[in-house]
């Protein structure tokens, strides 16, 4: 079992609909991620939260947005999002500068499908 | 611009056989090196990663060769089994302020019985 928990597992949405994925990690780790996975593709970060500090990627559209209530617990509300949006999305946590264990931790992963 | 390069895009073993996939990168900055194995609607799940001050790292079946020189690294799975098809990603960071991770673009590896 991953030690980094998504929900839902599976998501179907309108165009118009507001919707959010959640991320859990009990690791105490320091750094949160978003990533979104194309089919056959890696996946391609979206933002990272570090010490609950925000970093985006400036290509993702504002449609997407983050959240971080606190250092255990990430979301991403979907605000009128597009049939290309959907994918395979990811959330991953890992620590910040333990160099003893810099990989990541994903989840299994939110299969979102834009109607 | 892809950070790390990735090859092949698809193989396919026997089992038994020895899989070897490669990665490239370019930044000298990059100083930890993790592969990720990905099944069908699962999350990337780490498997074996290296930091460059050893050339090979070995775990189980699994061992990635690092040439520091080259700016190479690869991944060979010892003893190919159907269990281990999936698709493998090569990734490189640095130690900066929230670790990201540049992924290759993937190999798909099927090993037949």
């Amino acid at each position: 079992d991953t030690e980094v928990t998504q929900t839902p597992k599976h998501l179907v949405m309108g165009m118009t609909n507001k919707k959010s994925l959640k991320c859990e990690q009990h690791m105490g780790h320091r750094a949160m991620y978003w990533y979104k996975q194309k089919a056959k593709k890696p996946p391609e970060l979206m933002f990272v939260y570090s010490y609950e500090k925000l970093s985006i990627n400036e290509s993702v559209p504002s449609r997407f947005s983050p959240e971080c209530p606190n250092s255990s617990l990430l979301n991403l509300h979907l605000h009128a999002l597009q049939p290309e949006d959907s994918a395979l999305y990811l959330c991953a946590s890992s620590q910040v500068r333990d160099r003893q264990g810099d990989g990541y931790t994903f989840g299994s992963g939110t299969r979102l499908t834009v109607v | 611009q892809q950070q790390v390069k990735q090859s092949p895009q698809s193989l396919i073993v026997q089992k038994g056989g020895i899989s070897i996939i490669n990665c490239a990168y370019e930044n000298t900055a990059f100083d930890y090196f993790p592969w990720y194995q990905q099944f069908p609607g699962k999350g990337p799940a780490l498997l074996i990663a290296i930091r460059p001050d050893v050339s090979e790292k070995k775990e189980g079946r699994f061992t990635i060769s690092f040439n520091k020189s080259a700016k190479q690294f690869s991944l060979h799975i010892m003893d190919s089994q159907p269990g281990d098809s999936a698709t493998y990603f090569c990734a490189a960071s640095s130690d900066g302020a929230g670790n990201q991770f540049y992924f290759g673009t993937g190999t798909s590896l099927t090993v037949i019985p």
